[in-house]
């Protein structure tokens, strides 16, 4: 597999707890938050998104939380399965200079679903 | 992998050989992005299009030139590749304008490079 996963932090869940990944982002103007999820070998899957003139949105076992006021993200899996095992970061979508706007994604947090 | 396909999926060359990689997508999206993917690092740009024959420099594009001469097709081309161009490059596409608040964007397979 790719060897992104290096240097990662790790959140090792129980299949069937619920997992909490947490992201920090940097633009407080930033207004488009997503949560990827990228499986050993893959590229990046989309899993939800929110803007930010909301605080919570609710997809299929996943909940993503944001909090303007400190700039923090997060990503909530219900009932967390072995098939969630991957590297989860966040990006934001921002004015990077110049009038130009475009992602920015975090490093990623490894999730490893023990049986 | 929402209609987008990369070529070659891995690829080994020597220092200062040129380099092209491909990303073909059949979803007629205007937006196209070409990512590195290094340890340690998030996703970086390298360069986007907005249209055909429309393109514009990232985060880290130096050592890289693009090309779209078609809606489907977008081209990155490493002149002279460097060791420090080892990396994993993704393609990716998206609908809207990243200024219009809804960047919404979908990721090919990727290409393992390496430079020798």
């Amino acid at each position: 597999g790719e060897s992104v996963g290096l240097h990662l932090p790790t959140l090792s869940v129980q299949e069937g707890d619920n997992s909490i990944i947490n992201c920090a982002y940097s633009n407080s103007a930033s207004d488009y938050f997503i949560w990827y999820k990228q499986e050993s070998g893959k590229g990046p899957q989309f899993i939800i998104d929110i803007r930010s003139n909301m605080d919570k949105r609710q997809g299929q076992r996943v909940t993503v939380l944001l909090n303007k006021t400190v700039k923090h993200l997060s990503l909530q899996i219900a009932a967390t399965q072995p098939g969630d095992s991957a590297v989860y970061f966040c990006a934001e979508n921002g004015n990077s200079g110049a009038g130009s706007y475009q992602l920015t994604f975090g490093k990623g947090t490894k999730l490893s679903v023990i049986p | 992998d929402a209609g987008i396909t990369q070529s070659p999926r891995h690829k080994v060359t020597e220092t200062g050989t040129p380099v092209t990689l491909r990303c073909h997508q059949t979803e007629n999206h205007r937006y196209m992005y070409w990512y590195r993917q290094d340890p340690g690092h998030g996703l970086r740009l390298i360069h986007y299009s907005y249209g055909v024959k429309d393109t514009d420099k990232g985060e880290v594009s130096d050592g890289y030139s693009v090309s779209r001469s078609k809606t489907e097709d977008f081209l990155l081309t490493l002149e002279s590749a460097t060791s420090s161009q080892t990396s994993v490059y993704f393609c990716a596409i998206s609908e809207s304008s990243p200024a219009g608040g809804n960047n919404e964007q979908f990721f090919g397979p990727g290409t393992r490079l390496t430079v020798l």
